[in-house]
């Protein structure tokens, strides 16, 4: 059973102060990994899609990585507008479904 | 461009009522899913079309629930009888054809049952 686990669950940084956010899966077959920002109310947006080990997607103050057995979402002086859930979803070999964690909840103080 | 869009945005029900949540999808988009997020969790599978046809429903947690997309574009999710467990944000999302794999989400229909 394809599994998915974010960590840290909740984070707290002050404006300007860059992190990382984690996301371990355990998959048999990954077709790709997916970030999505969540806003209070709203429906997840997409970020980016990664498909193999060693690649990188940039955009804006947000760099995803990964790895065979996780991915990170690295923020770089971040902003208080980047606030939001940040969710980790994987799509296994042969499944159409998207298999999501539980996010982890980003607040930038300024 | 237009997204995904779903209505009602807001339901509340009382136990035992049914409810029909609906979705229109990105135009052009063949593949749509629904997915359940409960407070704090991330979206859980239910259930995913390609056109008209109902090719995954192994995430509808009983046989209480209901989806169809009977033309192949909006899509409808039906709960009957309804229980407080089904308390949920439904979100639907729709996916382009030509190997692209990610979905792109409405909203979502915040429903209340008391």
């Amino acid at each position: 059973e394809d599994q998915v686990t974010q960590s840290p669950e909740a984070l707290r940084l002050q404006e300007g102060e860059s992190s990382s956010l984690n996301c371990s899966y355990t998959v048999s077959g990954l077709r790709g990994l997916f970030w999505y920002r969540q806003d209070p109310g709203k429906g997840p947006e997409f970020l980016f899609t990664l498909y193999s080990a060693g690649e990188e997607k940039e955009k804006e103050r947000l760099k995803a990585t990964l790895t065979k057995k996780e991915s990170f979402l690295h923020i770089t002086a971040p902003k208080p507008e980047d606030s939001a859930t940040y969710l980790c979803a994987v799509a296994g070999q042969g499944a159409q479904k998207l298999v999501f964690g539980q996010g982890t909840r980003l607040t930038i103080n300024p | 461009g237009a997204g995904v869009s779903q209505s009602p945005r807001y339901k509340v029900a009382k136990r035992g009522q049914d409810v029909a949540l609906r979705c229109d999808p990105i135009s052009g988009h063949v593949s749509l899913f629904w997915y359940q997020q409960a407070l704090g969790q991330g979206p859980e599978f239910l259930t995913y079309f390609q056109n008209e046809a109902q090719l995954d429903k192994s995430g509808l947690p009983s046989d209480r629930f209901f989806a169809e997309r009977p033309e192949g574009s909006v899509s409808t999710l039906k709960i009957q009888r309804t229980q407080q467990e089904d308390s949920a944000v439904y979100l639907c999302a729709s996916r382009r054809t030509g190997g692209a794999l990610e979905q792109y989400f409405g909203p979502g229909t915040r429903l209340t049952v008391t």
